[in-house]
């Protein structure tokens, strides 16, 4: 069974601090994917990353980094010098080969000016 | 990227009917999904949409109550059958798109009365 915890349920920061958002997951397969969405309060599905399990490196795409270790089973997303246009719902998602995404309980980011 | 459009975008239907929710894709995909999110929930998938062939359910999920039609490659619908409030949820279609990423549709919030 696969399954993605993200323990923290509501973060709020003030405008130009940094943001990490916590995902662990569980699974006996070997090979993976690893997903992170941002759902805004329009409601829509971004999609921001994939990471397949044979890939840790980490990766950097302008104000966003995540940091995927196998070791601990983590796949986390830090957000830098926050604005409120992040202020969203993030979710943390999994799945194997057949594209059934299971998702984490989703992480709610308030952004304050 | 895949362009994926839902109708209708919201609807507020009475208990005991039945919606049909439209999914369109701009190019060609293989694999099509429904999921639900339930208000203030994270997203759980109902089924994957096969071409050709009857749907594939989750656990707790059943054709009779949510009917899924895949005529071709871009297109699946789904029926919300014999609806009940605890119907009232975003149902979003998912693709998988080129280099195996995900994308989802802008969502049909719906409302049972």
């Amino acid at each position: 069974a696969q399954k993605v915890t993200q323990a923290q349920t509501e973060i709020s920061v003030v405008e130009k601090e940094d943001v990490t958002l916590d995902c662990v997951y569980e699974t006996r397969d070997t090979t993976y994917y690893l997903f992170w969405y941002k759902q805004p309060p329009s409601g829509e599905l971004v999609f921001l990353i994939r990471r397949n399990s044979f890939d840790e490196q980490n990766e950097i795409s302008g104000r966003y980094s995540w940091n995927f270790q196998k070791s601990t089973s983590s796949f986390n997303f830090t957000i830098t010098a926050s604005q409120v246009v992040d202020s969203a719902v993030y979710f943390c998602a999994l799945t194997r080969n057949d594209y059934k995404l299971s998702f984490g309980a989703g992480t709610t980011v308030t952004v304050r000016a | 990227s895949a362009v994926i459009s839902q109708k209708p975008s919201r609807d507020i239907c009475q208990r005991g009917t039945s919606l049909t929710i439209q999914c369109q894709v701009d190019s060609q995909v293989t694999m099509m999904f429904w999921y639900r999110q339930q208000p203030g929930q994270s997203l759980t998938l109902i089924a994957t949409a096969n071409q050709g062939s009857e749907a594939t359910y989750e656990s707790g999920f059943v054709i009779d109550k949510f009917p899924i039609s895949r005529p071709n490659l871009t297109f699946s619908t789904l029926t919300v059958s014999n609806m009940s409030p605890e119907d009232s949820s975003i149902y979003l279609c998912s693709v998988e798109s080129t280099f195996n990423e995900q994308f989802f549709g802008p969502g049909t919030r719906l409302t049972v009365l």
